[in-house]
């Protein structure tokens, strides 16, 4: 079975610009999960998403971040207009239940300059 | 690969030997904690994972010891090898409306030489 894809693995941009992150979970899997690791921090949860529906939202930052999933497959997650603070690797994870069995993507590492 | 920070906790062994990795969790309504590796270039991967109804799971070289009065986590991995040079991370998860989110900790780099 394909694994959570992740794309781009790189993208480097300037402050003020936008970025469209992607992620591809493992087919069938309706839970689907976006975090980020903010360079020297932990890993932290931005959202999650049932199917097409944001189940949590709660650890999006701010308004700069638009997280979408339509048609419950895909999800993309855009930084509009990106800031020096939003680099960092940013991860997408997928699941068939609940919490359990999270199998994550290889993220993309976002820097902004 | 990802950079993993310069603050993070290190431990460094020799291969052969044990390891005991330690995590200490801060919400004490927590029930479900899971033990993640990330590799250079990767995500998190899955270990083991141990529920508060337990206080030991056993995997495959790994043991996750959980004592919930005083909020601690551990990871021990026998016999450890070259290959189990990565960054750790513990994680919990507290259920209810937040059922799909985790909490990771910080990491620790484990180095494991020759």
């Amino acid at each position: 079975e394909a694994g959570v894809t992740q794309f781009p693995s790189h993208s480097v941009i300037e402050k003020g610009q936008t970025v469209t992150l992607r992620c591809d979970p493992i087919s069938g899997h309706d839970n689907l999960y976006w975090y980020r690791r903010v360079m020297g921090k932990e890993i932290k949860f931005l959202l999650h998403f049932v199917k097409e529906s944001k189940q949590d939202e709660s650890g999006m930052p701010n308004n700069r971040f638009l997280a979408e999933r339509t048609g419950g497959t895909y999800s993309t997650l855009k930084v509009q207009p990106a800031e020096l603070e939003d680099s960092g690797v940013y991860f997408c994870a997928s699941s068939q239940g609940t919490a359990y069995g999270y199998t994550f993507g290889s993220g993309t590492r976002l820097t902004v300059v | 690969g990802e950079s993993v920070g310069l603050h993070l906790p290190t431990l460094s062994v020799q291969e052969g030997d044990n390891s005991i990795i330690n995590c200490a969790y801060s919400n004490s309504a927590s029930d479900y904690f899971i033990w993640y590796k990330q590799e250079s270039g990767k995500g998190p991967q899955f270990i083991i994972d141990i529920r508060s109804n337990m206080d030991k799971r056993q995997g495959q070289r790994v043991t996750v010891l959980l004592n919930k009065t005083v909020k601690h986590l551990s990871l021990q991995i026998a016999a450890t090898q070259p290959g189990d040079s990565a960054v750790y991370f513990c994680a919990e998860n507290a259920g209810g409306t937040s059922y799909g989110k985790l909490t990771f900790g910080q990491g620790t780099i484990l180095t494991v030489h020759p």
